[in-house]
């Protein structure tokens, strides 16, 4: 069955603090994709990256960056230089390519940028 | 172009009464899924429509039923309801069906409290 783990349940950085969210994945498919999403108050779900699985390359765009290593089972995302506007909560998510498109989602990691 | 469309955005209702909640895609988009967000539960995945047809459903009790008109539109309903319905729901929408590399764009949700 798929998991994902996000054992950071809050994090809390002063403004320009570089700062990393953790995902662990587990899955039995050979093929699947990773995403992270941000959930800021209004609760709209906004969609950042999409990764697959045969996809190793790390992702820089802006201040966002993320890291997938297969070995580890791990999709980490950093935030450079945080901003106050980043505060909100994260989820890292996974779909396996035998189940649809049914995401399964971590429990979210909720990111505090303090002034 | 518009984003995922979700009305009506708050709901308040007591106990064995039942809703209905609507989903409006973007435009282009053929494919919706609900998922419900709970404090305790996190995220969770209800089912997905595609081309009026349910392709795909979550672990959630026969109380829980949707479809999807020739336009794309989408509702979900929920008989009889708890106290535990609780939640935020929130409906997704994609190109096409049922595979991960389809990236779901989610609406602001529709908040029901059951009192």
């Amino acid at each position: 069955a798929q998991k994902v783990t996000q054992a950071q349940t809050e994090i809390s950085v002063v403004e320009k603090e570089d700062v990393t969210l953790d995902c662990v994945y587990e899955t039995r498919d050979t093929t699947y994709y990773l995403f992270w999403y941000k959930q800021p108050p209004s609760g709209e779900l906004v969609f950042l990256i999409r990764r697959n699985s045969f996809d190793e390359q790390n992702e820089i765009s802006g201040r966002y960056s993320w890291n997938f290593q297969k070995s580890t089972s791990s999709f980490n995302f950093t935030i450079t230089a945080s901003q106050v506007v980043d505060s909100a909560v994260y989820f890292c998510a996974l779909s396996e390519e035998t189940s649809g498109s049914r995401l399964t989602f971590g429990e979210g990691t909720q990111l505090t940028v303090n002034p | 172009k518009a984003g995922v469309t979700q009305t009506p955005r708050y709901l308040i209702k007591t106990r064995g009464q039942q809703v209905t909640l609507s989903c409006s895609p973007i435009s282009g988009h053929r494919s919706v899924s609900w998922y419900q967000q709970t404090p305790g539960q996190g995220l969770q995945f209800l089912f997905e429509y595609f081309s009026e047809t349910q392709r795909n459903k979550g672990n959630f009790p026969g109380r829980f039923s949707g479809r999807q008109f020739s336009n794309s539109r989408s509702e979900m309903n929920v008989s009889t309801l708890e106290l535990g319905d609780s939640a935020l729901y929130l409906c997704a929408s994609s190109l096409a069906k049922g595979t991960g590399r389809n990236i779901q764009y989610f609406g602001a949700g529709t908040r029901l409290s059951v009192l």
